[in-house]
């Protein structure tokens, strides 16, 4: 299986500010990358598929980015909404794998 | 709107059964395949089973393989977990999710919690 590195597993940061989320796989995984965001009590949502393409709906602020086997998912103008947990998936091969996620909150 | 919601979660005693169904609405169900992904309290998520459009092809993790079964009616937009010999491992917040042609999860159901203790 391939094994997804997330980092880091916690972040605090200021309203306004810019912040990135790694993501490393174990092999080359060809752009196969999705990231999702899940609220607190709440689903999932995708945010980002093929390592760089917004999902329908998602506010322009999101940005993914990367090739290979190192991803990153950046936030501009940090919102109070965007507190969250933030997930990697590969889909590039069977089976899905996650990464074990980042946990955003406000300074 | 793409809804899915699943029901029939709830508490049970290891070594028994239960069986998930998430209903569809909102896109052509039939055209698409289906997935249950689940998450264990405060942990992350694992993919645990797929099913093809047309039923024609089922994987699943290594870790509920051959006790748990993923099925699907289409006729009543309806996909199924069917859970068995449930350990306390397998205690967690179970989510249905639509598949992407590509492998993603595009849209998740809210979830459905299931609780494995004696």
């Amino acid at each position: 299986d391939i094994q997804m590195t997330q980092s880091p597993a916690s972040l605090s940061a200021s309203l306004g500010e810019t912040v990135t989320i790694e993501c490393r796989a174990s092999e080359d995984i060809y752009n196969g990358l999705a990231w999702y965001q899940q609220k607190p009590g709440k689903s999932p949502q995708l945010l980002i598929y093929n390592a760089n393409s917004l999902h329908t709906g998602v506010p322009s602020r999101f940005s993914g980015s990367g090739s290979g086997t190192q991803y990153s998912l950046k936030i501009n103008s940090l919102q109070s909404e965007d507190v969250a947990s933030y997930f990697c998936q590969q889909y590039y091969n069977y089976p899905d794998t996650f990464g074990a996620g980042t946990k955003l909150e406000l300074k | 709107e793409v809804q899915l919601v699943e029901s029939g979660g709830g508490l049970v005693q290891p070594g028994s059964s239960l069986k998930l169904s998430c209903v569809a609405s909102g896109f052509t169900f039939s055209n698409y395949g289906m997935n249950w992904i689940r998450q264990a309290p405060k942990k992350g998520l694992e993919w645990i089973a797929l099913i093809y459009y047309d039923s024609s092809n089922k994987y699943y993790a290594d870790s509920v393989k051959g006790r748990f079964t993923i099925s699907r009616d289409n006729s009543k937009n309806t996909l199924y977990l069917e859970m068995n010999s449930l350990r306390s491992e397998d205690t967690a917040m179970y989510y249905c999710a639509k598949r992407a042609g590509s492998g993603l999860f595009d849209y998740w159901g809210q979830g459905v919690m299931v609780t494995v203790s004696s």
